[in-house]
């Protein structure tokens, strides 16, 4: 079946250090794929999107490019900030159920000053 | 704007108590969702509903009743909560199609004792 697997965390980094959250999917079919952000306290809301191979998403110096080959949707950012601290959540639309989305496990971030 | 509003954000239950879980969005969306989150578990999908008056099970449905009376309203009642229902639950609302983006309210954090 459907699933979206996210490397474990939690992840700590330094101010200004470079992002990477791996993503990987398995799917039937070509889904859209997204990238959603958790503050503390608060419901997740939409960071990026792409919906079809090679489509690059990006909002708020973040980035992620939809890989077919290798099944992926790595999230980076290229100089994190505090504000950035969140838990980061993969996920995936499931085939033919519309926009009905699958989503990883997260990954918590923790940048340090 | 509202968005997705829950109610209520914090409870406490005893083992067998039930009690129902409110979700309203004002976007005039078809889909609204119940999800649960665990720690290491990411989201899963307790129930979901495409439009008004339809209703399915997600992945993890057992224990849960659900209703969509209108299309603003989406309820998740626990007949008898058990302590494996501790979790923090959300509600979220999105437009029909693969590609669009789902909306979450804040969360209910729910403690079953």
């Amino acid at each position: 079946g459907d699933s979206v697997t996210q490397m474990e965390g939690p992840v700590t980094l330094s101010e200004e250090a470079f992002l990477t959250i791996n993503c990987t999917y398995t799917a039937t079919g070509y889904p859209s794929l997204f990238w959603y952000v958790q503050y503390p306290g608060e419901g997740l809301q939409l960071l990026l999107k792409a919906t079809k191979a090679d489509d690059k998403g990006s909002n708020k110096g973040f980035e992620a490019t939809y890989r077919k080959e290798t099944t992926s949707f790595h999230l980076e950012k290229g100089s994190v900030q505090v504000s950035d601290s969140a838990v980061y959540f993969c996920a995936s639309t499931i085939y033919n159920q519309g926009g009905k989305l699958i989503f990883g496990q997260g990954t918590e971030l923790s940048v340090k000053p | 704007n509202a968005g997705v509003t829950q109610t209520p954000k914090f409870q406490v239950l005893k083992t067998g108590q039930s009690m129902t879980l409110q979700c309203a969005q004002d976007m005039n969306h078809n889909s609204m969702y119940w999800y649960r989150q665990d720690p290491g578990m990411g989201l899963r999908l307790i129930y979901y509903s495409a439009s008004e008056g339809t209703t399915d099970k997600g992945e993890v449905p057992n224990g849960y009743n659900v209703s969509r009376l209108n299309k603003r309203e989406f309820s998740l009642r626990l007949e008898s909560a058990a302590p494996s229902q501790t979790s923090v639950y959300f509600c979220a609302s999105q437009e029909t199609g693969r590609n669009t983006e789902a909306f979450f309210g804040q969360g209910t954090r729910l403690t079953v004792v």
